[in-house]
């Protein structure tokens, strides 16, 4: 069956540091991956978004890889910033003609000060 | 410019009661998504509205069901309400001649739904 798998466990890391989330799937052959930072209570809110012919993205402090043989998208924040404090959601977007989009469960990161 | 809007907020229901919730896209957007999330998974797709038609559906019972109308504004309605679907309710709007050029999707900030 198709998986999209983030740490379940919070990422505690400490203010200035580069916080590393993970995603991994099996089962897809992604088009897209995409990245979104849920706070609590709120929508998702879009990121980064990666294609499958790309290895690597940026976008000011954030930086996303995408491993198509290892199935996985690494997403990195340097500097890492108390404001930084969310849940962070990978989401795949197959090949298909439709816009649909699959989540993983996310990760949540505190960044302490 | 608004974003994606969403109504109710917040809302209460009985078991075995029938829900709409409503999404008004984007300016500008013509496709609309809508998305189920419990507490502490991520967002699941429920189903997806283009032209008025629903075009994808994912693993959801017949007991949910959405329209779209002509100004691209979508309505969801679930039936005969279960404590499961207790949930966070989102609504998200794309632009389909946008589709897979790297385009956002844009999230409203979602109906709370508690089944009682």
């Amino acid at each position: 069956s198709q998986k999209i798998e983030q740490n379940s466990e919070a990422l505690n890391i400490q203010e200035g540091k580069t916080a590393t989330l993970t995603c991994n799937y099996t089962n897809y052959s992604p088009a897209y991956l995409q990245w979104y930072r849920q706070d609590p209570g709120r929508g998702p809110v879009f990121l980064l978004l990666i294609r499958e012919n790309e290895k690597e993205k940026r976008k000011e402090r954030l930086k996303v890889t995408f491993d198509t043989t290892l199935k996985q998208s690494l997403f990195h924040i340097t500097a890492s910033q108390p404001a930084d404090s969310a849940t962070y959601l990978c989401a795949l977007e197959d090949s298909g003609g439709y816009q649909k989009v699959t989540f993983g469960t996310g990760t949540k990161l505190q960044v302490i000060p | 410019d608004a974003g994606v809007t969403q109504s109710p907020t917040h809302l209460i229901k009985t078991r075995g009661q029938q829900v709409t919730l409503r999404c008004s896209p984007k300016s500008g957007h013509d496709t609309v998504s809508w998305y189920q999330q419990a507490l502490g998974q991520g967002p699941q797709f429920i189903f997806q509205y283009y032209e008025e038609e629903e075009r994808q559906r994912g693993n959801f019972p017949d007991r949910f069901s959405g329209h779209q109308f002509p100004n691209y504004s979508s309505e969801l309605n679930v039936n005969a309400l279960l404590l499961g679907d207790s949930a966070l309710y989102l609504c998200a709007s794309s632009l389909v001649s946008e589709a897979h050029s790297g385009n956002t999707i844009y999230f409203g900030e979602g109906s709370w739904l508690t089944v009682v």
